[in-house]
């Protein structure tokens, strides 16, 4: 079957640096999304990544190893206004995608 | 810019009960989706539409139909409304496949059924 891990919960200090894993087996690969979503509100989208390697954007960062099935979201400067629970999602063959159950990220003064 | 919009935000059914979500996306999306999410769980896509007059089954469509008439909208609805079917719904749309499928969500329906 497809799978998508994620950690359920992480916390960390503001302005410190916290990386958020996600580890995944699906039939086919076409890309690697992660998203942001507050509390009661809907998805935003954060980054794409289809090939190897990081992708930077700010103070998010994301990292792709397809022979790993593995990817990282990288977030720097943590801000309380992060505080939010991340979304990694994997485009398989079909192009359907596959979502990961989220990590709830907790920002402390 | 209204992006996407779903109607109504929240709802109270009984079982066996009947409702229609509204979604609506003003920026001319080809690709619009029908998710629920559940505590726990990741989203799961419920029927999704590549197109007007369109649509296909996605992950858990049973107890749910969909309807794409014109291109901005697409609605979800359920006929005999169970317990099961209590969940957040979020609608989506996107110009296409994968490098330019970036979803844009809806606000999302809270949905409980008794």
């Amino acid at each position: 079957g497809q799978n998508i891990d994620q950690p359920t919960e992480m916390t960390a200090t503001e302005g410190a640096i916290v990386q958020i894993n996600c580890t995944y087996q699906t039939s086919g690969f076409n890309g690697l999304f992660w998203y942001q979503q507050h509390a009661g509100e809907a998805p935003t989208f954060l980054s794409y990544n289809v090939l190897d390697g990081l992708e930077e954007k700010g103070r998010f960062s994301s990292f792709l190893s397809r022979s790993k099935g593995y990817s990282y979201l990288l977030l720097k400067e943590l801000q309380m206004k992060d505080s939010a629970s991340y979304l990694c999602a994997v485009m398989d063959s079909n192009y359907q995608l596959i979502w990961g159950a989220g990590t709830k990220l907790i920002i402390k003064p | 810019n209204a992006g996407v919009t779903q109607t109504p935000k929240f709802r109270v059914l009984k079982t066996g009960q009947s409702m229609t979500l509204l979604c609506a996306q003003d920026m001319n999306h080809e690709y619009m989706y029908w998710y629920r999410q559940d505590p726990g769980m990741g989203l799961r896509l419920i029927h999704y539409s590549v197109g007007e007059g369109t649509t296909a089954k996605g992950e858990v469509p049973d107890g749910y139909n969909v309807s794409r008439l014109k291109k901005q909208n697409f609605l979800l609805g359920l006929e005999s409304a169970a317990p099961s079917q209590t969940s957040v719904y979020f609608c989506a749309s996107s110009t296409g496949r994968a490098e330019s499928g970036e979803l844009f969500f809806g606000e999302g329906s809270r949905l409980t059924v008794l």
